[in-house]
């Protein structure tokens, strides 16, 4: 089943405008992370927010995680045509030595130059 | 250059032929793993390996089969008993852990399997 939920499943903007994105997960979790992926090409992590923090900034990505609610944002300021891309976020429900990373569906943006 | 490399690009099969999947990294990492892809569908974990020697069937191992003798390479074979192979084949590594460690992947280009 997937653990996390991407919210929009797509979204269209225009260059300079803001992009936020949403996911929401079931089970308490380690870490969550953001990655990016451009069509046809494997995923590129972005950026990780561990689960006791609240948020995290890099560069024109902030991210908060709302763990009372089991749902993490990523925002993206100042958009540019190159950020058109799919956006996937992933939670790692650590056990014991084993660590997997459970993708979400992702979400779809496209932004207008 | 460090990174994960993933051969080939594109690889076309008949249906009812084994096919192998290479993965190999130079990040000196311990930990490798396979996802398929599908439209619509996210990643899907197939196996995953944290240490030479060593693996484990992740969320859709069935049909598949992987091998890991050496640290930098984590060969996926798709075999006949998959039902419906078609997808695009990601594969990833990361350090091991440990105290404080993070779980970040590293993601290869990707091979889109056709099977016909």
């Amino acid at each position: 089943s997937q653990q996390g939920e991407e919210d929009p499943q797509a979204l269209s903007i225009q260059e300079g405008e803001n992009a936020t994105m949403n996911c929401s997960y079931k089970t308490s979790i380690n870490n969550l992370q953001w990655y990016r992926q451009n069509s046809g090409r494997g995923l590129v992590h972005l950026i990780l927010i561990r689960s006791n923090e609240r948020e995290k900034h890099s560069g024109r990505l902030r991210v908060t995680l709302d763990t009372s609610k089991k749902s993490s944002s990523l925002l993206i300021t100042a958009s540019r045509a190159a950020d058109t891309a799919s956006y996937f976020c992933a939670t790692d429900r650590r056990t014991g030595a084993n660590s997997k990373l459970t993708f979400g569906k992702g979400i779809t943006l496209s932004v207008r130059p | 250059d460090g990174g994960i490399t993933q051969s080939p690009k594109y690889l076309f099969r008949k249906e009812g032929q084994n096919v192998t999947l290479s993965c190999e990294q130079n990040l000196n990492h311990d930990a490798m793993y396979w996802y398929r892809q599908d439209p619509g569908q996210g990643l899907r974990l197939i196996y995953y390996s944290q240490i030479v020697n060593d693996f484990q069937k992740g969320d859709i191992a069935e049909g598949y089969s992987v091998s890991r003798e050496k640290k930098e390479s984590f060969p996926l074979t798709v075999t006949s008993a998959q039902k419906n192979p078609t997808a695009f084949y990601l594969c990833a590594s990361s350090t091991t852990l440990g105290t404080g460690r993070k779980n970040e992947q590293y993601f290869g280009p990707g091979t889109r399997l056709t099977v016909t």
